[in-house]
């Protein structure tokens, strides 16, 4: 099983909701990775999980929050959102976080913010 | 700062063709440099990996080489078909941290 799968696949939600992205993998990978993809942009980096802690922040607004409660399971949770934070938000996973690894990403969730 | 440069922008070629899309980066200190698909909408694909040790990759009809010290990559796709439409995306690792440093992307277009 080489898949990483995300729920939902498309989320609509208000500047006052809060929502939960969801990210799952299989493969007994130990890092995990939230990336975001504004429309016709490449991916940038938000966050890195390595062996469940917290590794790596790109200096990431608060109103996302990440959680990794195990190995295979990588969340994000959303609050009080802007609608400039509407984009495709991808989830990855590699064997580690050191150098060699191969990142393998899921389908995304598409996230609107009215 | 690592930038990461993707020639063409978008590219439009009948079936058959073989062709060649580039990549070029700033800071040739890489641990490894890695090659994506993206179809409209969707996640991202991995093609190939290429350790910084390593001068190319080879899977199927693709092929990704690396010139460390010249700072380029090349993916070739051999033989391309309509199926092989979408943005390809290269993507650099400078660090332990696992951060990838992703160019613009080349809008491939393979017509029939």
């Amino acid at each position: 099983d080489t898949e990483v799968t995300q729920t939902p696949k498309h989320l609509v939600m208000g500047m006052t909701n809060k929502k939960s992205l969801k990210c799952e993998q299989h493969m007994g990978h130990r890092a995990m990775y939230w990336y975001k993809q504004k429309a016709k942009k490449p991916p940038e980096l938000m966050f890195v999980y390595s062996y469940e802690k917290l590794s790596i922040n790109e200096s990431v607004p608060s109103r996302f929050s990440p959680e990794c409660p195990n190995s295979s399971l990588l969340n994000l949770h959303l609050h009080a959102l802007q609608p400039e934070d509407s984009a495709l938000y991808l989830c990855a996973s590699s064997r580690g976080q050191v150098n060699y690894n191969e990142q393998f990403f899921g389908p995304g969730t598409r996230l609107t913010v009215l | 700062k690592q930038e990461v440069t993707q020639i063409p922008a978008a590219l439009s070629v009948p079936e058959g063709e073989n062709l060649v899309l580039n990549c070029s980066f700033t800071d040739s200190a890489i641990y490894n440099l890695q090659w994506f698909r993206q179809d409209p909408g969707k996640g991202l694909t991995s093609l190939l990996l290429i350790q910084s040790s390593q001068r190319e990759q080879t899977s199927g009809r693709l092929n990704a080489s690396l010139d460390k010290s010249s700072g380029r990559s090349t993916l070739y796709i051999a033989a391309s078909q309509p199926g092989d439409s979408a943005t390809y995306l290269c993507a650099v690792m400078e660090n332990q941290g696992g951060k990838l440093i992703f160019g613009q992307g080349t809008e491939l277009s393979v017509k029939p």
